[in-house]
């Protein structure tokens, strides 16, 4: 399997445009995790998906973030409009559980977005 | 106060050093918790994962967990120039609990 695949791998965008990143988890996982990671708040998770479903949300930080799974091997995450403090690595994750001994969540290579 | 709390670092050590890195928490649901590594330019890791209190060894790598203090450590033995990378410790209160992340530590270890 070649992993979590993540597209594009960096994004450079000016603010107020509207940006779409995408996620490829590996096949068979039920779980599709998003974070965001910035040197000041470290690792935080957006919106985990079970089966395609979202589960909690509760990570995303405004309205302008939102995500999607149409099926079981494609997520989006989309921010309008994107504002400079949106700059971070964005990482998506799939996992067989949520967690419990010896669960792993599989990150992607991240996509680093910069809002000019 | 975060749940988890975690040294950002950086620390740098020389080659062949014991590294000890750490992290608290304030949740004393936690149950389960690990240990990620996450190269520069690369997504985290599993390295390491034990279920409540002691020790869980694994080649160069110790970790520790002590539920009554709050407190987990990784220890790493013989460290070596590849070892260098930022040290995530992470933790959650079941099975069915989304997990909960440190900021992270950087450590580079000097050959």
């Amino acid at each position: 399997d070649a992993g979590v695949i993540q597209s594009p791998r960096h994004e450079v965008t000016e603010m107020g445009q509207e940006v779409t990143l995408r996620c490829k988890p590996i096949s068979g996982h039920d779980y599709l995790f998003w974070y965001r990671q910035t040197m000041m708040r470290g690792l935080e998770l957006l919106i985990y998906f079970n089966n395609n479903v979202p589960i909690d949300d509760s990570g995303m930080p405004e309205d302008r973030f939102s995500a999607k799974m149409p099926n079981a091997s494609f997520s989006t995450l989309k921010i309008q409009p994107s504002e400079p403090r949106d700059s971070a690595v964005y990482f998506c994750a799939s996992s067989s559980r949520l967690a419990g001994i010896n669960n792993e969540q599989f990150f992607g290579p991240g996509t680093r977005l910069t809002v000019l | 106060q975060k749940e988890v709390e975690q040294d950002p670092g950086p620390l740098s050590v020389p080659e062949g050093a014991i590294v000890s890195l750490n992290c608290t928490y304030s949740n004393s649901a936690f149950q389960y918790f690990m240990w990620y590594r996450q190269y520069s330019r690369k997504g985290p890791e599993l390295l390491m994962y034990t279920y409540s209190s002691g020790n869980k060894e694994d080649g160069r790598f110790t970790a520790q967990v002590d539920k009554s203090s709050k407190y987990i450590s990784l220890f790493i033995r013989d460290s070596q120039p590849s070892d260098s990378a930022t040290y995530l410790c992470a933790m959650t209160r079941s099975s069915a609990s989304k997990i909960i992340f440190g900021s992270g530590t950087r450590l580079s270890i000097r050959p």
